[in-house]
């Protein structure tokens, strides 16, 4: 079974912090995926990797860096964290196959006060 | 541009009862289609997939979902409902084209389904 992993289920930080959250992906995926899962909006793209060192913004990338040195493992970052990042993170990854589906990992609950 | 709707925020269904869950898409070509369950405080699960063939698909737990490219709609049902089912629906749509996008997804908002004794 693939196994997405997420560092920390839950996390407090305060405004100004420099934040890492970390996902790793067993299944040597090449794609990998960070959304951000806000009550109403549903899932949003941040960023995405389709290689290693490759990245691409997704629909709100703003506040937001990734970091992708290894296959398996995607670093979201937010580099000084604010109160209006409070939200569930969420890491997918995906095999490069027509039609296949993304893997999700548990979430991260990142309150920012 | 790609868009998924799903109308109806929450839903709530008595034990036993028929569940169905809307979701429609908007794509100039034949999408491929996915649902995805997420429970409480956890990540999303896929239920099941579509790109081609068989209209109707089945997938884990006793749900199946049926593409109807009529009315750009694939909605998601289960003839008894239980109560474990009671969780948070996301219907999604991905483009055919991977030149650009690398498999990516667009969600709908997402259908939460409250489960009555």
């Amino acid at each position: 079974d693939v196994k997405v992993t997420q560092s920390s289920r839950y996390l407090v930080k305060r405004t100004g912090e420099k934040v890492f959250l970390e996902c790793v992906q067993d299944m040597d995926h090449e794609n990998m995926f960070w959304y951000r899962q806000d009550p109403g909006l549903g899932l949003r793209l941040i960023y995405f990797s389709y290689d290693v060192k490759m990245k691409e913004k997704g629909d709100i990338p703003e506040g937001y860096s990734v970091s992708r040195e290894k296959k398996e493992r995607f670093s979201l970052i937010l580099e000084s964290a604010s109160t209006n990042q409070t939200s569930m993170y969420l890491c997918a990854s995906r095999r490069t196959i027509p039609y296949n589906e993304q893997f999700f990992g548990p979430g991260t609950r990142l309150t920012v006060l | 541009a790609q868009s998924v709707t799903q109308p109806d925020i929450h839903i709530t269904v008595s034990e036993g009862a028929s569940l169905e869950l809307r979701c429609n898409y908007s794509y100039g070509a034949t999408p491929y289609l996915f649902w995805y369950v997420q429970s409480p405080g956890q990540g999303l699960q896929l239920l099941l997939k579509y790109f081609s063939g068989d209209t109707l698909v089945q997938g884990i737990k006793g749900f199946e979902a049926e593409f109807k490219r009529s009315q750009s709609s694939f909605n998601l049902r289960k003839p008894s409902v239980h109560w474990s089912d009671a969780a948070e629906y996301f219907c999604a749509v991905g483009a055919r084209d991977y030149g650009g996008s690398q498999g990516n997804l667009i969600f709908g908002k997402g259908t939460k389904l409250s489960v009555k004794p």
